[in-house]
């Protein structure tokens, strides 16, 4: 089965600094897909950036990236420039390709910016 | 263009009662998932229905159930409730067609079980 694993529960950023967010997952499956989504306080989960696995550049949206390692099975969301907007719940996700529509989540990590 | 509307956005039961919850997703979206938001088990995949098909089901008893009407709306149904049922319910639509395809998210039914 495969297995979404975030180790930091919380993470705080000067508003305009970089951070960024870990995302570790377990499978045996060589096609999935990777993502991250937002959960800000209206309880809305917002895509933040996608990554196929067969892709090897990297994904980015704006200010949003991410660091992709396939072998190590890390899923890393680099935020630059961090706004008070970008408060919020972020989750990593995992999809299988086989068809599956179903979304396996990490547990999320709170990131606080800090004005 | 309506985003996921998701209803009611609170709900109070008790324990041994059954409830209903009703997700209407996006026009021209025929996929819709559910998912079970907790803070002990965080995000679990309930279940995803498709043109009036479930399509993929999750880890949860059969006191969980759901259905897909003609229009893509789509109902969920927990009967004898128990405390540990008490969790955000999260409604997803999307095209249905494309595995990497971006889920739309409603903003969730609180269920509370007392």
């Amino acid at each position: 089965a495969q297995t979404v694993t975030q180790s930091q529960p919380e993470m705080s950023v000067q508003e305009a600094e970089t951070v960024t967010l870990s995302c570790t997952y377990d499978t045996s499956e060589s096609d999935y897909y990777l993502f991250w989504y937002k959960q800000p306080p209206s309880r809305q989960m917002i895509l933040v950036i996608r990554q196929e696995a067969y892709k090897q550049q990297n994904a980015t949206e704006n200010r949003f990236s991410v660091n992709f390692q396939k072998a190590a099975k890390s899923f890393s969301l680099k935020i630059s420039d961090s706004q008070l907007g970008d408060a919020a719940m972020y989750f990593c996700a995992y999809r299988s390709g086989d068809s599956s529509y179903k979304l396996i989540f990490g547990s999320g990590t709170r990131l606080l910016v800090r004005p | 263009k309506a985003g996921v509307t998701q209803t009611p956005r609170y709900l109070i039961k008790t324990r041994g009662q059954q409830v209903t919850l009703s997700c209407s997703p996006i026009s021209g979206h025929r996929s819709v998932s559910w998912y079970q938001q907790t803070p002990g088990q965080g995000l679990q995949f309930l279940f995803e229905y498709f043109s009036e098909t479930q399509r993929n089901k999750g880890n949860f008893p059969g006191r969980f159930s759901g259905r897909q009407f003609s229009n893509s709306r789509s109902e969920m149904n927990v009967s004898t409730l128990e405390l540990g049922d008490s969790a955000l319910y999260l409604c997803a639509s999307s095209p249905g067609t494309e595995v990497n395809e971006k889920l739309f998210f409603g903003s969730g039914t609180q269920l509370s079980v007392l």
